[in-house]
């Protein structure tokens, strides 16, 4: 099975932190992706990866950034957090040849 | 930018009974399709994808895809109380497939009624 791993589950940040958000999958996946989801809005895509130390902006990246410095590992950072950024954050995994991703359990992140 | 279009509910069917979830896409281009399931607070799963018109079937779940009308809907036979979740239909943000992710409807909320 594949496995996607989100290290942080529940979150409580100050305004004007720095968040790090991993993600860590077991399945050699090329394609590593960073999506939000809120109420109403459903599903954005925030960046993805194809390769080590590639990232590609997605519809939302404004506040973010990511690092992807091993093929299994992709981090998502919130630079300064700011309380439009509270969320649930999914990361997710696929091959590069195919569309399938799979996605990890989510991190519930709350800035006050 | 590519739309998916669902229908967000909520779809309320008795036990037993076929659940049919519709959705729309936005670019012709589109090959392949996908359903997720998300059960509340926790992330989407799998259920199936269709890439050829016509039917796939996968145990109680059938998705149908129509290329010319631009949907593709997913059926529940003998609908389950467990069935009760959002159901998130998605495209490919590329149509020629690779690196670039999924466009996700907004899901349509199904309720099973025991």
């Amino acid at each position: 099975d594949v496995k996607v791993t989100q290290s942080s589950r529940y979150l409580v940040k100050r305004t004007g932190e720095k968040v790090f958000l991993e993600c860590v999958q077991d399945m050699d996946h090329e394609n590593m992706f960073w999506y939000r989801q809120d109420p109403g809005l459903g599903l954005r895509l925030i960046y993805f990866s194809y390769d080590v130390k590639m990232k590609e902006k997605g519809d939302i990246p404004e506040g973010y950034s990511v690092s992807r410095e091993k093929k299994e590992r992709f981090s998502l950072i919130l630079e300064s957090a700011s309380t439009n950024q509270t969320s649930m954050y999914l990361c997710a995994s696929g091959r590069f040849s195919g569309n399938t991703i799979y996605f990890g359990e989510g991190s519930w992140l709350t800035v006050v | 930018q590519k739309e998916v279009e669902q229908n967000s509910g909520p779809l309320s069917v008795p036990e037993g009974a076929i659940a049919s979830l519709n959705c729309t896409y936005s670019d012709r281009g589109s090959q392949s399709f996908f359903w997720y399931r998300q059960y509340s607070g926790k992330s989407p799963e799998l259920i199936m994808f269709i890439y050829s018109n016509g039917d796939k079937e996968d145990g109680r779940f059938t998705a149908q895809l129509n290329k010319a009308s631009q949907y593709v809907s997913l059926l529940i036979r003998d609908s389950q109380p467990s069935d009760s979740a959002t159901y998130l239909c998605a495209v490919p943000q590329n149509s020629g497939g690779g690196a670039d992710g999924l466009t996700f409807g907004k899901g349509t909320h199904l309720i099973i009624q025991p």
